[in-house]
């Protein structure tokens, strides 16, 4: 089974701040990877995609990298509308998804 | 715009089979599969499993032993049934669409359209 693990778990962070997360997987996954937003009491939304894929709509201060086991999501500069729990996703074993564990943004 | 719109019981004694579905409104119902991820209170997010239109389904191993997950393509919904449940499996089940998108000739997926949530808790 393919794992996954976030780090942090939770960072502070101010507005216009840039932030990053970084998502590692236990074998190599190729760019199948995802990132998703939730915020609190809502559905996850898809960000990222192919590890570096901006989704449709989604804003472009967001951005990923990274390929293999290690994989990054950038907010270039964070708004308030940012703060949330960040998840990342590996299809690389679909049809089974993996999600990490999560990392949780929020207000210094 | 594709929208999801879920509903099932809430609450469940332990034991009992947990029974959800999934309308899909305003978009294409074949040619996806169609997922149930769920996250238990203050923890992250499980993939339980997925169906296409035809109906072949793909299942997380951990759960395949209680998980159905079926389709009705004339009214466009798929639905969820969890058996033998126990406060472990007290969350909130999200359905979720899937789709793959080509890039250089291989297919990557992800799930770009969720229903609302439906919180489910099993307590006796």
């Amino acid at each position: 089974d393919i794992q996954m693990t976030q780090s942090p778990s939770s960072l502070s962070a101010s507005v216009g701040d840039r932030v990053t997360i970084t998502c590692r997987a236990s074998q190599s996954i190729s760019s199948y990877l995802n990132w998703y937003q939730q915020k609190p009491g809502k559905a996850p939304k898809l960000l990222i995609y192919a590890a570096s894929s901006l989704q449709s709509g989604v804003p472009s201060r967001f951005s990923g990298s990274g390929s293999g086991t290690d994989f990054t999501l950038t907010i270039s500069s964070l708004q308030p509308e940012d703060f949330a729990t960040y998840y990342c996703q590996q299809s690389y074993s679909t049809p089974i998804f993996t999600f990490g564990p999560g990392t949780k943004v929020d207000i210094k | 715009q594709v929208q999801l719109q879920q509903w099932g019981a809430g609450l469940l004694k332990p034991s009992e089979t947990l029974s959800l579905t999934c309308a899909v409104y305003g978009g294409s119902f074949s040619g996806y599969y169609w997922s149930w991820i769920r996250q238990p209170p203050g923890k992250g997010l499980e993939w339980i499993g997925e169906i296409n239109h035809s109906g072949s389904t793909n299942y997380n191993p951990s759960l395949k032993s209680r998980v159905t997950i079926s389709v009705d393509t004339s009214k466009n919904q798929f639905s969820l049934k969890l058996s033998s449940v126990t406060a472990a499996d007290t969350a909130v089940y999200y359905c979720a669409r899937v789709t793959g998108r080509g890039i250089w000739g291989y297919y990557y997926y992800g799930m770009d359209v969720w229903g609302q949530g439906t919180t489910v808790t099993v307590s006796s």
